[in-house]
């Protein structure tokens, strides 16, 4: 089993839209999660930091279910220019601090 | 300006000509890393290192070679590339302890070896 699992997609939702992505770890011990968005072959980029508490900023809401063992996003009132590849990161995954990444879920926002 | 810098944007080369390709940050990061990027494989970790002299290989390091002897540069080598080395290449830093830490990327580099 691979140790972060996303939905690839693509989502391809109407403005106006509200869409979700979940993701996945293997690793009950990993410690901290971070959703990044990239754009087509640009660096990826932090777009937040996932707690326990769950965190919201603007229209995008991160939550963490630890029981579960998977984070989501949540995106509200969808825009073109959020169409980008979400990715899923986790650390502490596998017993080491190291970044562990999804491959990503491709949302599309169409007219 | 807080920033990874990795040079050079593109490259083409040939079978077995040597290349470096270079990665340096300017936030005094202890933790600096090589992801290669690839159509449906997301990002896959090649090297890292947790601090000078320091490095470890990631989850595909054949045909890779990096230094880090100095703690604001970290390059990638690859001695002799092949065309499955064709790829699009990060590189990535962040501060000491990574549990809560921003990763900052370069603006990666698109290599091709023909």
């Amino acid at each position: 089993r691979k140790e972060v699992e996303q939905d690839p997609g693509p989502f391809n939702v109407p403005e106006g839209a509200t869409v979700a992505f979940n993701c996945t770890y293997s690793n009950s011990a990993s410690q901290s999660f971070f959703w990044y968005r990239q754009d087509c072959r640009k660096e990826p980029k932090l777009l937040m930091s996932v707690y326990s508490s769950g965190n919201e900023d603007g229209r995008f809401t991160a939550q963490l279910n630890r029981a579960s063992q998977y984070i989501s996003l949540l995106i509200r009132d969808s825009k073109l220019s959020d169409s980008a590849t979400y990715l899923c990161v986790v650390v502490g995954s596998g017993g080491s601090y190291i970044p562990t990444f999804g491959r990503g879920t491709s949302l599309i926002v169409h007219p | 300006e807080a920033q990874v810098t990795q040079n050079p944007r593109y490259l083409i080369t040939v079978t077995g000509k040597k290349l470096t390709v270079t990665c340096s940050q300017n936030m005094n990061h202890e933790y600096m890393s090589w992801y290669r990027q690839d159509p449906g494989l997301g990002l896959r970790q090649i090297y890292y290192s947790m601090n000078v002299e320091v490095t470890d290989k990631g989850d595909v390091p054949e045909g890779y070679k990096v230094s880090r002897k100095e703690k604001r540069n970290f390059p990638l080598i690859l001695e002799s590339p092949s065309p499955n080395q064709t790829s699009l290449y990060f590189c990535a830093s962040s501060a000491r302890g990574l549990v809560g830490e921003k990763l900052f990327f370069g603006s990666g580099t698109q290599l091709s070896v023909l």
